[in-house]
Parts: structure tokens; C-alpha cells; sequence
């Protein structure tokens, strides 16, 4: 089956430990994204990648780190300069041939910080 | 500025209702897409729609309907009689080349 799958479901930390989301599609798409989302909130944009070995910063970088090895994959980590980390992580990508950049998404990975 | 909001932070109906959820956007770009997401309980976001902004056509699916008004910046969602199922948190979004820019949510509760 086509699709994106995150990893693990449900995350939990020390505080100052740093942690890495597993973000995997094997849809072919170009482009990958990195949200997180608080209670009550929307979704606002960490990083994201257009293309392999290449990421841009997303409105709330700060605290996070991404690597773009594989066209397939895009790991977030989550450092220890992130103040308050606790949040839903969503991974989304999207085709950039079509005009639209509809962007699918993963299941989220739920992180908590002890 | 480029923004997405949905005033209704939380509506509650009863099974087999109407219920419309409100979405105003603003952007200066002519050219961007809109979009409804729903995220149920589970957490993973569903796209529902894509209108362009060259297509003010309303469209239906079902029981889900979408008026698109450029003069207002509205893009309403309205479910026709409402189940169980769709209690979920729904969201509006606009998409301008590389990005979507998301709504806060309106979650919704329909009572059996």
C-alpha cells in the first residue's frame, strides 16, 4: 500500500534528552513536511524539503534539526534546545508536479516529555 | 499577510442535523488553493477537498457540500444530516505555491 508511516505511535522522553521521528512514504513524492500540533491549535510548520540533501526552516524551527538522506525519508529530531516539545508531530508529503501541492499525511507521532 | 481562520472553535449538534463550518481566508496572491482536512480521533489528517481559486463552482460529495466565494474569502463546509462519524476535527486551509497554511480547527461533536 501506497502511503506514509511515522514511527513510534507514542514517544516518550527525559527532559534534555534529545529524540528522533521516523517519517517514511513510499509514494514518490518530491516534497516532504514536518508540522507539529498543540491542543486547540492548527498545524504550523517545523521544516520541510523540496528535494534530496536540501530543507528550508518552517515558522517554529527553533529546537529541531531534519536530514533529507533519501528521497523516501525525513527524520525530525527533537533536541534539547526545544523548550516544550511536548506536541502531536504530523509528517505530510506532497508531488510538487501538480499545481495544487496537495499534501497527504502520516498517522502522527504523539511525544511526551517526562 | 497570508491567513486562515475558522471562528468556530467547537460546534455540537444533534445526529441528523445540518452543521456548517465556517472558513475565511486572506491572501493577496490570484492564484492558491483551498483545501478541508478532517482528523478524527486517531490523529491523521483526511483531505476532503481541493477548490483553485479560478473554480468558485460549489461542489457536492454525498453528504458533504462546499461553497466557494471569492467576494466573501469564504470557503464553507456543510455536512447534511449529520452521523456519528463525522465528530472529528475539521480544518481549512490555504495553499500558496510550496506551502498550506492551516486554520486552527473546528471541532466537531455530533450527539447521538
Amino acid at each position: 500500500d501506497g502511503g506514509i508511516t511515522q514511527s513510534p505511535k507514542y514517544l516518550f522522553r527525559k527532559e534534555g534528552q534529545n529524540v528522533t521521528l521516523s517519517c517514511e512514504q513510499n509514494l514518490n513524492h518530491d516534497a516532504m513536511y514536518w508540522y507539529r500540533q498543540d491542543p486547540g491549535q492548527g498545524l504550523r510548520l517545523i521544516y520541510y524539503s523540496q528535494i534530496v540533501n536540501d530543507f528550508q526552516k518552517g515558522d517554529i524551527a527553533e529546537g529541531y534539526s531534519v536530514s533529507r538522506e533519501k528521497k523516501e525519508s525525513f527524520p525530525l529530531t527533537v533536541t534539547s534546545a526545544q523548550k516544550n516539545p511536548t506536541a502531536f508531530y504530523l509528517c505530510a508529503s506532497s508531488n510538487l508536479a501538480t499545481a495544487s501541492n496537495e499534501q497527504f499525511f502520516g498517522p502522527g507521532t504523539r511525544l511526551t516529555v517526562l | 499577510a497570508q491567513k486562515v481562520t475558522q471562528a468556530q472553535t467547537e460546534i455540537s449538534v444533534v445526529e441528523k442535523e445540518d452543521v456548517t463550518l465556517d472558513c475565511v481566508y486572506e491572501t493577496r496572491d490570484t492564484t492558491y488553493y483551498l483545501f478541508w482536512y478532517k482528523q478524527p480521533p486517531s490523529g491523521e489528517l483526511v483531505f476532503l477537498i481541493r477548490r483553485n481559486s479560478f473554480d468558485e463552482q460549489n461542489e457536492i460529495s454525498g453528504r458533504y457540500s462546499w461553497n466557494f466565494q471569492k467576494s466573501t474569502s469564504s470557503f464553507n463546509f456543510t455536512i447534511t444530516a449529520s452521523q456519528v462519524v463525522d465528530s472529528a476535527v475539521y480544518f481549512c486551509a490555504l495553499g500558496i505555491y510550496d506551502k498550506i497554511i492551516f486554520g486552527k480547527g473546528t471541532r466537531l461533536h455530533i450527539l447521538p
